[in-house]
Parts: C-alpha cells; structure tokens; sequence
C-alpha cells in the first residue's frame, strides 16, 4: 500500500530536550515537505527537500533541522523544542513538488 | 505574495444540502488550484484539481471550476452526506517547491 508513515503520532516533551519525528515513504517519490498546522493558520511548509541531500527552508524553518539521506525517509528534528512549537505536524510527499502531495496521518507535538 | 483565502468556518448544512465553500486567490500568472480534504483523525488527501483557467475539476460528486476572472475556485456539491464532514482546504501551487494551503473550512453535515 503507497503511504507516507509518521512516527511518533503523539508526543508530550518538556522545553530543551532534543527530538525526532520520523517521515519514510514507500512511493519512491522525489519531493518530500514538512507542514505545521495550528487552528487559525492553516498549513505552513517548514522545509522541503526536492530530491536526496537536497533541501531549503520554506516559510517557518526556525527551530527545525531536517536531512534527506535516502530518497525515501526525511526526518523533522528539533534541537531543542520550545512551546511555541506545539503542534500538529505533517509530512507529504509527489513526484515532483507541486500538484498531488501524499500526507502522512500527522503527528501531534505538545512541548511543556 | 501569493495567498489563497477561504470561506471562516464551520459549515453546517443538513444532509442531502447545497454545498458551496468559497476560495479565492492571489498570485501571478496562472497558479494551479487544489482542494484538499482532511477527514477527523487523517492527513490531507487530494479532492480536485484544476490546472488552467475554464478547467472544471470534479471528483466524488464535488466541483470546483478554476475563474481567471474573479480569482476564485470555489467548492461545491449537489448533496451532502454525513459521511462529508471534514476540513477542507483550497490551494495553489506556482512553483515546483511548495503548495500555498488556505486556513481551511470546517463541513458539518447532520442527519
């Protein structure tokens, strides 16, 4: 089955402790994006990666780090969380980098 | 910038209602335009499409028809069911990297 696979789905951390969430897709796509989607805003693109050891910033990058090692996984970190970055994560994935995007079942972040 | 803005929410309609969710746009050139729905629980998963002005997309009883004129992209359906509910987002796409999401529309629809 072609799917975008989040891990974890659910999170509570405290401020400062360092954390990954997980993004592997099995549709050998290309492009690979991480979106965050808060009540009232919408979804916004964190990073995008167009293809393996690629990447740029989208429109709210600050204290995210990503790395695209392997064409089918593209990790999220955050060094070190702070509340504001409580959350619902999503990470999608297309051919190329507009038109259908796949989106992972999201992962909620909660930061105290 | 380019900016896509939709109707606030939530929308509350009976079943078997007329559905219509408005989106209109901002951007320069001939964006394509996306409704994506988000259903309790789930990820976004691609409703319609249009990629030209004129352009009618149309998937599970749902239209939306691409208006160069008014810049707008608005979502309807004939009959809505329960089974509906959901969030949904319009988009556009202007360059190869990213989609430009609206804040999205919440569906209600009652038995």
């Amino acid at each position: 089955e072609a799917q975008v696979t989040q891990n974890p789905r659910y999170l509570i951390t405290v401020t400062g402790k360092k954390l990954t969430v997980t993004c592997s897709q099995n549709m050998n796509h290309e492009y690979m994006s991480w979106y965050r989607q808060d009540p009232g805003l919408g979804l916004r693109q964190i990073y995008y990666s167009m293809n393996v050891e690629v990447t740029d910033k989208g429109d709210v990058p600050e204290g995210y780090k990503v790395s695209r090692k392997e064409k089918r996984n593209f990790p999220l970190i955050l060094e070190s969380p702070s509340p504001n970055q409580t959350s619902l994560y999503f990470c999608a994935s297309s051919f190329q980098g507009y038109g259908e995007l796949f989106f992972g079942e999201g992962s909620r972040l909660t930061v105290l | 910038g380019n900016s896509v803005t939709q109707m606030e929410g939530p929308v509350t309609l009976s079943e078997e209602a007329f559905l219509t969710i408005n989106c209109t746009y901002t951007a320069t050139g001939y964006p394509s335009l996306f409704w994506y729905v988000q259903y309790p629980g789930e990820g976004l998963q691609l409703l319609l499409k249009a990629t030209k002005a004129d352009d009618k997309g149309s998937n599970k009883g749902f239209e939306a028809t691409y208006r160069k004129e008014t810049t707008s992209f608005h979502l309807e359906k004939g009959s809505v069911q329960v089974s509906d509910s959901a969030v949904y987002f319009c988009a556009l796409s202007r360059s190869t990297d990213k989609l430009i999401f609206g804040t999205g529309t919440r569906l209600q629809v009652f038995p």
